[in-house]
């Protein structure tokens, strides 16, 4: 079974650009997060979607944070303009429906610095 | 969101000591998630937990669902060089999973 794949894996840019990322959940997965992991804490969730439908963005900082997953496949997920304190690894996980489907699988992210 | 306090911070132990961290939550959670993550890497599933007072074994790693289903524990035994990276618990008290700050873990061999 192919992983969460995710690109770039990584990205610098200078404040007030934007920037996108990419992310291929696993065939079949119909639950997609996009997760904010700043160095040296836990991830914590941005946004998540159930096939191509939003169920949870409160945590999105939607005035200058969207995420799209039109056709309930892959996703992206766009900052404009970028702040310094933006700068963060950005992971993507995915999971699979039915009992004992609770893990997430995680892409290896892509890390941002924002200068 | 929720805080999940994780203990210890960081941990450096020589390779085959026995290595045990928790965590705790000021809520009740359903479901407790223990990961680990390699430096560049996303947070890798290592055991889940579904049910208080569960006990749960993946190889060298056991994990327990504490009774008062808020908290969690990991333990790792005879250490080796490869269980260095920095491990995360997750709970889910709803519908989506919380993760705490993690543990760092040195092994020295």
């Amino acid at each position: 079974e192919a992983g969460v794949a995710q690109s770039p894996r990584y990205k610098i840019i200078e404040k007030r650009q934007s920037v996108a990322f990419w992310c291929n959940p696993i065939s079949g997965h119909a639950t997609l997060y996009w997760y904010q992991q700043i160095l040296g804490q836990g991830p914590k969730l941005l946004i998540q979607f159930q096939n191509n439908g939003v169920v949870d963005d409160s945590q999105l900082p939607k005035d200058r944070f969207s995420a799209e997953r039109l056709k309930g496949v892959d996703s992206t997920l766009k900052i404009q303009p970028a702040k310094l304190e933006d700068s963060a690894v950005y992971l993507c996980a995915s999971r699979g429906q039915g009992l004992g489907n609770y893990g997430y699988t995680f892409g290896s992210g892509t890390r941002l610095t924002v200068v | 969101g929720q805080q999940l306090n994780q203990s210890p911070q960081s941990m450096f132990i020589q390779e085959g000591e026995d290595v045990s961290m928790n965590c705790t939550s000021s809520s009740i959670f359903n479901t407790w998630l223990w990961y680990k993550q390699d430096p560049g890497e996303g947070p890798v599933l290592l055991i889940a937990l579904y049910k208080a007072g569960e006990l749960t074994s993946n190889g060298r790693l056991t994990a327990q669902f504490g009774i008062t289903r808020k908290d969690s524990f990991l333990n790792i035994s005879a250490s080796i060089p490869s269980d260095v990276g920095i491990y995360f618990c997750a709970g889910q008290p709803g519908n989506q999973f919380y993760f705490g700050t993690g543990t760092s873990l040195t092994v020295i061999p």
